[in-house]
């Protein structure tokens, strides 16, 4: 089993609808958790970070970590054609006094139509 | 500001040619990293490097060497390139000082390097 298991879609949706994206991970000792946004042959930029388990909200973005399920989600709402990215659930640990690298998955392509 | 700037953007080795992609970063970030990032494999993590004059590996290290002699540059070295090794090698660079609403040592990425192996 992967320890960041993500599913790669793509997923298609219309203008203004609300985009949930989901990662599952195994590894418990995870507390940091990020979602990259990556536009097509650009690199990932952050998007959101949580520490630990909660919600936190930015804009028409809402990243919520379930650490008992270990699962996180990010929503997207009132959806706009410039959203149109590859999404990547990120996270990692933290080792002996630093924050471990990070686990990334694979990505869910996003694309909103008109 | 640039960030992180990676050369060349494109390039294409024929089986067995080395070559060397830069990565260059204008933050004054201590930690940098190369990953690669393949169709169905998402972004794994190559070598990374703490400091200048440090390296160490990562998930998928072989066939790969590193050197980080300055600390604004990171090298990726390919001694013998394989077709396997065609992929799209991604830079960033981090700061265990940069604690941000964004997150706790943020990676800021370059926009890659596209690498075709014959």
């Amino acid at each position: 089993q992967k320890e960041v298991e993500q599913d790669p879609g793509p997923l298609s949706v219309p203008e203004g609808a609300i985009v949930s994206l989901n990662c599952t991970y195994s590894n418990s000792a995870f507390q940091y958790f990020m979602w990259y946004r990556q536009y097509s042959r650009k690199g990932p930029e952050l998007l959101m970070y949580t520490y630990s388990s909660g919600n936190k909200e930015d804009g028409r973005f809402t990243a919520q970590v379930d650490k008992s399920s270990k699962y996180i989600s990010l929503f997207i709402r009132d959806s706009q054609p410039s959203d149109s990215a590859t999404y990547l659930c990120a996270m990692s640990a933290w080792y002996g006094g630093s924050q471990g690298n990070l686990i990334f998955g694979k990505g869910t392509k996003l694309s909103v139509k008109p | 500001n640039a960030g992180v700037t990676q050369t060349p953007k494109f390039r294409v080795l024929k089986t067995g040619q080395s070559m060397t992609l830069l990565c260059a970063q204008d933050m004054n970030h201590e930690y940098m990293y190369w990953y690669r990032q393949d169709p169905g494999m998402g972004l794994r993590l190559i070598h990374y490097s703490v400091g200048e004059g440090t390296t160490a590996k990562g998930e998928v290290p072989d066939g790969y060497n590193v050197s980080r002699l300055k600390k604004q540059n990171f090298l990726l070295g390919l001694e013998s390139a394989a077709p396997s090794q065609t992929s799209v090698y991604f830079c960033a660079s981090a700061s265990p000082r940069d604690r941000s609403l964004k997150g706790n040592q943020p990676q800021h990425f370059g926009d890659g390097t596209r690498l075709s192996i014959l």
